[in-house]
């Protein structure tokens, strides 16, 4: 199956810091989206994009899909921006509508 | 207001004793699926619904069942639960495989 794999997975920061997150695939994908898991534990969706780039306020995101990576930026970073921050792909690939995982990169940021 | 709604939050169990987590959406969406979160995994799809009636498996699906009888419910089913189902689930919905997906709050289970 299609591997996908997220860096780094642990990051700390101090608030006020840019990061940028990055999530590599293995395979051509024709869905790539960002979530953000909160520390209560609930699953926002920050991003559909599957190639291109968007902006939603002081977060966005860029997928090369020709060379089968995402990247997330976060500006100047917030309190709330901590948690753990997931790419999800799926392959392309007609009568398979899996939706693949990648493990994750936690954000801290230190007030 | 928008929501996907799973029942219950919580639940401490037995090996064996059948249990139902019950999931609901509003939006009209076609597409739902089942994940489980383990420490160091990630989010696994468990298993996908395209539509009514119409329900495929994950990369996870063993121990579990689903039906899809109305469109807006997708009842996740552990027939004889055992310790290592003991997860956090979620179950998620969008307009088709390929759009954004909305989850549910989660159902953390434990089965002793």
């Amino acid at each position: 199956g299609i591997q996908v794999e997220q860096s780094p997975p642990d990051l700390i920061l101090q608030e006020g810091a840019n990061s940028t997150l990055r999530c590599n695939f293995s395979d051509s994908v024709n869905n790539l989206q960002w979530f953000h898991q909160n520390p209560w534990g609930q699953l926002i969706n920050l991003f559909y994009i599957p190639s291109g780039t968007k902006q939603n306020g002081r977060l966005s995101a860029t997928t090369v899909a020709t060379e089968r990576y995402s990247l997330l930026y976060i500006s100047s970073s917030q309190t709330t921006d901590s948690g753990v921050y997931f790419c999800a792909v799926t392959i392309s690939n007609f009568g398979n509508e899996k939706l693949t995982f990648g493990t994750g990169t936690r954000l801290t940021i230190i007030p | 207001e928008a929501q996907v709604t799973q029942n219950p939050r919580y639940l401490i169990t037995v090996t064996g004793k059948k249990l139902t987590v019950t999931c609901s959406q509003n939006m009209n969406h076609e597409y739902m699926s089942w994940y489980r979160q383990d420490p160091g995994l990630g989010l696994r799809q468990i298993y996908y619904s395209m539509n009514v009636e119409v329900t495929d498996k994950g990369d996870v699906p063993e121990g579990y069942k689903v039906s899809r009888k109305e469109k807006r419910n997708f009842p996740l089913i552990l027939e004889s639960p055992s310790p290592n189902q003991t997860s956090l689930y979620f179950c998620a919905s969008s307009f088709g495989p390929y759009q954004p997906q909305h989850f549910g709050d989660g159902t953390r289970l434990s089965i002793l």
